[in-house]
């Protein structure tokens, strides 16, 4: 079975606070994904990295960036937090054949 | 600019009788495709992947692909309460690692 662990459930920040979610695989899958996820706009691809040390923008990597300095872990970092930064924040695997795996997900509120 | 599109419901379907999903994409490229299923304040949860022009069946789950249409779809026969979710479709990006997703169907079945 695929595993993916986030650090939070639930997190609460403040605007301009330095915020970071982490996400751990249990194997050794390369292709690691962050997502943002809000009403109506679906799934949006924030980061991609294939690789440690290798990272990809997404449809909108403004306001964030991404770590991956081992394999199983993919950390995304919100250098200032802002309100808009609000949502569900998920992270996904993807072992083989593009199918991804996703993790429980963070939902974050910026006041 | 890649586009996957789904109506967004809410869809609602009698217990026991079948619901049927749907969902288009620009990308004549792509080769595969994924159901995901979303409970409300979960993660999307991977139900079935599909490759190939034709039906694919899973228990009560059948996904048929027309690429010729760029046309996916999710037939749920005899639906239970369970069943009620949000259903997202997603594309593969012909060419890289990428997914990109619909933004759900929301379905409630009726007891």
């Amino acid at each position: 079975d695929v595993k993916v662990t986030q650090s939070s459930r639930y997190l609460v920040k403040r605007t301009g606070e330095k915020v970071f979610l982490e996400c751990v695989q249990d194997m050794d899958h390369e292709n690691m994904f962050w997502y943002r996820q809000d009403p109506g706009l679906g799934l949006r691809l924030i980061y991609f990295s294939y690789d440690v040390k290798m990272k990809e923008k997404g449809d909108i990597p403004e306001g964030y960036s991404v770590s991956r300095e081992k394999k199983e872990r993919f950390s995304l970092i919100l250098e200032s937090a802002s309100t808009n930064q609000t949502s569900m924040y998920l992270c996904a695997i993807a072992p083989s054949s593009y199918e991804q795996y996703f993790g429980p997900g963070t939902r974050l509120t910026v006041t | 600019q890649k586009e996957v599109e789904q109506n967004s419901g809410p869809l609602s379907v009698p217990e026991g009788a079948i619901a049927s999903l749907n969902c288009t994409y620009s990308d004549r490229g792509s080769q595969s495709f994924f159901w995901y299923r979303q409970y409300s304040g979960k993660s999307p949860e991977l139900i079935m992947s599909i490759y190939s022009n034709g039906d694919k069946e899973d228990g009560r789950f059948t996904a048929q692909l027309n690429k010729a249409s760029q046309y996916v779809s999710l037939l749920i026969r005899d639906s239970q309460p369970s069943d009620s979710a949000t259903y997202l479709c997603a594309v593969e990006n012909f060419g890289n690692e990428k997914l990109t997703f619909g933004t759900g169907t929301r379905l409630t079945i009726i007891p």
